[in-house]
């Protein structure tokens, strides 16, 4: 069954670094999402991507992070220069629309340290 | 916020039948009821969805109340595998629209 991967499992960086999330979705699926979630928190929404442009984006995601797509099977999350508080595992998911459940990833665990 | 409401956690005994509930009594005609589940910090994993018809699949059942005011999935013969927090959300997919997900019930499968 085909699923979408995420890489790394787990990044390390420091405090200010930049870093680039990366995730493969599903071949067919035209609408792509970022979640995170802290450590014992809800898992909460960054943005949703399509047709090649940002759809909708919470709060959370500012001018510090930016989504791309930069060709027919990668999506990324970056992150441009990295706070303490952004430590927390970052899901992918993608799904085919019209209503169709969304499939997550299984994560990269972010540390900033 | 989420627009689902659940209880923070249950038990259930292994081999016995899981039933978690869900209260979503502002839902609209055109938003679906979906059940994802999380175990340890994986990625949520999709269970099954639907509008007002129960549905069943090789996981589980989701029976809808006729007012689609609340929801009841049903794991048939639950496992220690099947511990983990259930997501009941309620949305429609369309474009740019996403989940919104709450805390969840925290489902304990005792031996």
């Amino acid at each position: 069954e085909p699923e979408v991967t995420q890489t790394p499992s787990h990044q390390v960086t420091q405090m200010g670094q930049e870093v680039i999330l990366r995730c493969v979705p599903i071949s067919n699926h035209l609408y792509f999402y970022w979640y995170r979630q802290i450590l014992g928190q809800k898992v909460e929404f960054l943005v949703s991507f399509y047709n090649n442009e940002i759809s909708e984006k919470s709060e959370i995601f500012d001018d510090q992070f930016s989504v791309e797509r930069p060709d027919g099977s990668n999506f990324t999350l970056k992150i441009r220069s990295t706070k303490l508080e952004d430590s927390a595992m970052y899901f992918c998911a993608s799904g085919y629309g019209n209503n169709s459940p969304l499939h997550f990833g299984n994560g990269t665990r972010l540390t900033v340290t | 916020d989420a627009k689902t409401t659940q209880p923070p956690s249950m038990d259930c005994a292994e081999g016995r039948a899981a039933n978690l509930p869900c209260n979503h009594s502002t839902i609209s005609g055109n938003e679906y009821v979906y059940w994802y589940r999380q175990i340890h910090s994986q990625g949520p994993q999709y269970i099954i969805h639907g509008l007002k018809n129960n549905e069943t699949n090789e996981m589980a059942s989701l029976i809808i109340t006729e007012d689609r005011k609340s929801s009841t999935l049903i794991l048939p013969h639950a496992t220690l595998r099947d511990t983990a927090v259930y997501y009941c959300i309620v949305a429609k997919l369309s474009y740019g629209q996403n989940f919104v997900f709450g805390p969840g019930t925290r489902l304990s499968v005792l031996p």
